[in-house]
């Protein structure tokens, strides 16, 4: 099973909604990354969590709050978000950090602020 | 991580050998050379990846120069569905994986 399954598939929210994005893998991987990406644009990394701790935040916005509850699920919650903020949202995961590892990508949540 | 320069987009007959490549002149010696694709409305594909020797899967094949500062991903035979956007992403024992702006690879009849 080389799969990380992301739900939901599609999400319309309003600006002063809470939602949460969900990201689940059973490979046993212990790094898992969230990634947003623009129209024609290259995903770009949002956090990193390692072994179930947050190993990265580039600096994203505290309106996009992660959370690991364990080794299987990262979830992404999100709260007064603004319309630029809509985008296909990753999450990936891989055996561990560090070269050798490839990392499995989900198919996305496609949210749109509104 | 070292960076990436790939060409902007590339056409590609049916049936013929895709070949993309990719410069990484900064790579460090502990550096690997991945390869992920994605098509439209996807999540990226990894590929294949390698550190110095060429390498080849059910995919593709990865040749890497003896230097390390380029490769090139080969598709031997490409069809329409291979239609995508290519990133060569170079990775060192860090948690980021970071992609750079790829290559739309657009496969014709």
């Amino acid at each position: 099973d080389t799969e990380v399954t992301q739900t939901p598939k599609h999400l319309v929210m309003g600006m002063t909604n809470k939602k949460s994005l969900k990201c689940e893998q059973h490979m046993g991987h212990r790094a898992m990354y969230w990634y947003k990406q623009k129209a024609k644009k290259p995903p770009e990394l949002m956090f990193v969590y390692s072994y179930e701790k947050l190993s990265i935040n580039e600096s994203v916005p505290s309106r996009f709050s992660p959370e690991c509850p364990n080794s299987s699920l990262l979830n992404l919650h999100l709260h007064a978000l603004q319309p630029e903020d809509s985008a296909l949202y990753l999450c990936a995961s891989s055996h561990n950090r560090g070269a050798r590892t490839e990392a499995f990508f989900g198919q996305g949540t496609r949210l749109t602020v509104v | 991580d070292a960076k990436t320069t790939q060409p902007t987009s590339m056409d590609c007959a049916e049936g013929r050998a895709a070949n993309l490549p990719c410069n990484h002149s900064t790579i460090s010696g502990n550096e690997y050379v991945y390869w992920y694709r994605q098509i439209h409305s996807q999540g990226p594909q990894y590929i294949i990846h390698g550190l110095k020797n060429n390498e080849t899967n059910e995919m593709a094949s990865l040749i890497i120069t003896e230097d390390r500062k380029s490769s090139t991903l080969i598709l031997p035979h490409a069809t329409l569905r291979d239609t995508a956007v290519y990133y060569c992403i170079v990775r060192g024992f860090t948690d980021k994986l970071i992609f750079g702006t790829g290559t739309r690879l657009q496969v014709f009849p």
